[in-house]
């Protein structure tokens, strides 16, 4: 059974660092394109950012290119998310997606960031 | 960057009727594989997204057969055949043919 398991929301000050984990058990970092996408209150679904094959590429939304950076430690089977420079409006849940290619996707149950002074 | 469009915005609904929303991207989905890469997905209040269908067309295990996705290159439609009550929330479509990956804006599906 695939699970995703999205930990290191919380409450942080406007201009704070935060970093979210994503460990995954039942598939592998390094063989899956991991994702983030995120939730904020009264707002869509926003795609944030992916990591994906052998050379750990990483691609991000214009909304967090320059203040956030995706990674992975493939000895842990976990994927990071370190968010710096917050401001209020990247308050939002943020979950972690997992995919490989066609089959369906398999998504984190969410962590909450909450960002306000 | 793909720009994803939907239609209508607000759905009122009525249990027992058909329900149907539009989907459009600013670009061609069909990858060279012969697969469009749009996914359909219902969030409802409080919870997190559900996967309804997966490349376009493919229902996803457990989600209810009434659930139907169609179309090809640019325009795509999610089908409701008969509207349950459990059915409210709202709708995205994903594109997941090229980065950035973009939703669509959701579709508020109620009941009238």
């Amino acid at each position: 059974e695939v699970q995703l398991l999205e930990s290191g929301g919380t409450l942080v000050q406007p201009g704070g660092s935060l970093r979210l984990s994503c460990t995954a058990s039942g598939v592998t970092v390094g063989t899956y394109a991991f994702n983030w996408v995120r939730h904020a209150p009264g707002k869509g679904l926003e795609w944030i950012s992916v990591i994906v094959g052998s050379a750990a590429d990483t691609y991000y939304a214009d909304s967090v290119k320059g203040r956030f950076t995706i990674s992975r430690d493939i000895s842990k089977n976990t994927v990071f998310l370190q968010m710096s420079s917050l401001r209020a409006d990247d308050t939002a849940v943020y979950y972690c997606v997992a995919r490989q290619g066609r089959p369906p996707p398999y998504w984190g149950q969410g962590s909450l960031v909450t960002v306000s002074p | 960057d793909i720009v994803m469009t939907q239609s209508p915005l607000s759905l009122p609904v009525t249990p027992g009727e058909p329900a149907s929303i539009s989907c459009r991207a600013s670009q061609s989905l069909l990858h060279n594989d012969g697969h469009n890469y749009l996914d359909w997905y219902l969030q409802k209040p409080g919870k997190s997204p559900q996967l309804l269908i997966y490349m376009a067309s493919n229902r996803a295990s457990g989600v209810p057969d009434r659930f139907s996705g169609s179309g090809s290159g640019t325009d795509f439609t999610l089908k409701i055949s008969r509207v349950e009550a459990e059915d409210v929330g709202v709708y995205y479509c994903i594109q997941v043919l090229q980065t950035p990956f973009s939703f669509g804006p959701g579709t508020k599906v109620d009941v009238k």
